[in-house]
C-alpha cells in the first residue's frame, strides 16, 4: 500500500531553468496538493487539482508557477524560469473523495517532499 | 479567513514524560477540522490525528491525544510518555471543508532527552 510518492527528491537548478516536480498521489485518490515549505516556516497552500482539472489556485503565483493532473500519469507542478527565491520543500498530498458535509473533511497524506535549490 | 496560531516555537522535554503542545485557532466557519502533523529531520510529513468540530469526544490515536477546547479555539496536542523519536517539528492544521487547502501554523519544536 504505497503511500504518496514524490520525485525527485532533491533538484538543484540554476536561475533561469526550469523545474518540474512529479507527485503520484495514494492509490484510490483523486484529490491532489500542492504547498511550498520555506525554511523555518509552515506549508502553504498553491494549488489543488482533481483528475484533468486545477479546482483552487489560489495560493500559485501568478507567473511562472503551472499545475496539472491529467487523466493518466502523475500531477506535475512546474515552475518556469526559476529565481533564487523559489528555493524551498515542495510538498504534495492527496486525500481520496470529498466526504459528506457533516464529515468535512478527508485526511491529506503527505509525500517525502520535493527539495529545490536554486543557485 | 482561518488562521492557525502556534505560541511554542520550542519546547524540552525529558524521556518518559508528558508534553503538551499548544494551537490556538481562528474560523467563521461552524464545520471545520484540526490536524497536527510531525515533521522530523528527514522532512517528511507525518499525519497523527485529526479532530472534526462536530465530534464530541477528543481525539486519541496511540499516545497522542487531542485537547479540543471549542469555546476557547484550541486544539492542543497531549503527547504521554515522550521518546526519543518524537523529536521533531509538530505542525497544527485547519481546513474547512473536504477539498480545500490546510492552513499551517508555524509549527513547534520539540526536543525529547533522554
Amino acid at each position: 500500500n504505497a503511500g504518496v510518492m514524490q520525485n525527485p527528491r532533491h533538484l538543484v537548478r540554476r536561475r533561469g531553468q526550469e523545474a518540474r516536480l512529479r507527485c503520484s498521489p495514494m492509490k484510490g485518490h483523486s484529490h491532489v496538493y500542492w504547498y511550498r515549505q520555506l525554511p523555518e516556516e509552515g506549508l502553504k497552500f498553491m494549488v489543488y487539482l482533481q483528475k484533468e482539472n486545477i479546482i483552487d489556485e489560489s495560493g500559485m503565483p501568478k507567473e511562472r508557477f503551472s499545475a496539472e493532473f491529467p487523466k493518466e500519469g502523475p500531477s506535475i507542478l512546474r515552475i518556469q524560469q526559476v529565481v533564487r527565491g523559489d528555493s524551498a520543500a515542495y510538498f504534495c498530498a492527496s486525500s481520496p473523495s470529498r466526504q459528506a458535509r457533516r464529515n468535512p473533511t478527508d485526511t491529506q497524506y503527505f509525500g517525502p517532499g520535493t527539495r529545490l535549490t536554486v543557485l | 479567513a482561518q488562521k492557525i496560531t502556534q505560541t511554542q516555537p520550542g519546547m524540552f522535554v525529558q524521556e518518559k514524560e508528558a508534553v503538551t503542545l499548544d494551537c490556538t485557532y481562528d474560523t467563521s466557519d461552524p464545520s471545520y477540522g484540526l490536524f497536527w502533523y510531525k515533521q522530523p529531520s528527514s522532512g517528511e510529513m507525518i499525519f497523527l490525528i485529526y479532530q472534526g468540530s462536530y465530534d464530541q469526544q477528543n481525539a486519541t490515536e496511540g499516545r497522542y491525544s487531542l485537547n479540543f477546547q471549542k469555546a476557547r479555539k484550541s486544539a492542543n496536542l497531549v503527547i504521554s510518555a515522550s521518546q526519543l523519536g518524537d523529536s521533531a517539528m509538530y505542525f497544527c492544521a485547519i481546513t474547512h471543508q473536504a477539498g480545500t487547502a490546510l492552513i499551517f501554523g508555524k509549527g513547534t519544536t520539540l526536543s525529547v532527552s533522554s
